[in-house]
């Protein structure tokens, strides 16, 4: 059962245009949320992350919005740039019953193409 | 700065062979992380360290497997004996403390059991 869902397998955008990738989640425990970036044959590279206590966070062109109720997170990259082509991943954990929320579960990955 | 550094890159050995994977976590950081990376089930950890103990090896698939971390700057993964369904990218990762912290990703072994 996958608890973190990135439904679109790929998407497509024009250089200058904004990138949204979306992820689901069903653990309504998670309350700490991470996107990473990956290259091929390198490891993932954190970007950005949200705690639940948030609903937006923002990093230069990367912005991460969570919305709790519909257990949704997105993505957004403004404006798209040929280098942001990759895969990106989200990832989600829960504080356990020591304090930690060390296990991260990942969703699958969206391939993400900017086009010049 | 050095990031987590892994060793080898790329590993193609024969079915029952042992199989050996190295990690150097990046200095300072005392929590340590293995994943495993396949097309059907995506990124899986398979075990934690913390301060250099195994916390959580829940994600273990087998007892073929297993895992060490000798000291702060070095842990290992282990499969004896290897079988070809092993065949993933085994990832490293590690943080400075486990929890609201990211965590640093090696650039991965590619192992092939053949």
């Amino acid at each position: 059962d996958q608890q973190v869902k990135q439904n679109s397998p790929s998407l497509s955008v024009q250089e200058g245009r904004i990138s949204i990738l979306n992820c689901d989640y069903t653990n309504s425990m998670f309350d700490y949320f991470l996107w990473y970036k990956k290259y091929p044959a390198e490891g993932p590279t954190f970007l950005i992350s949200i705690s639940s206590i948030k609903d937006k966070n923002e990093d230069g062109r990367f912005t991460v919005f969570l919305n709790k109720s519909a257990k949704h997170l997105s993505l957004h990259i403004v404006p798209s740039q040929p280098g942001d082509s990759a895969v990106y991943f989200c990832a989600a954990s829960a504080r356990n019953s020591g304090g930690s929320n060390y296990k991260l579960t990942f969703g699958k990955g969206t391939l993400l193409t900017v086009n010049p | 700065d050095a990031g987590v550094i892994q060793s080898p890159r790329h590993e193609v050995t024969e079915m029952g062979q042992e199989v050996t994977l190295r990690c150097k976590p990046i200095s300072g950081h005392n929590s340590l992380f293995w994943y495993r990376q396949t097309m059907m089930r995506g990124l899986e950890l398979l075990i934690y360290f913390n301060n250099n103990v195994p916390i959580d090896d829940s994600g273990m698939p087998e007892d073929r497997f297993s895992a060490k971390m000798p000291n702060a700057s070095f842990s290992t993964l282990k499969i004896q004996p290897s079988e070809p369904r092993d065949s993933a990218v085994y990832f490293c990762a590690s943080t400075r403390r486990a929890g609201n912290q990211p965590q640093h990703f090696g650039d991965g072994t590619r192992l092939s059991i053949l």
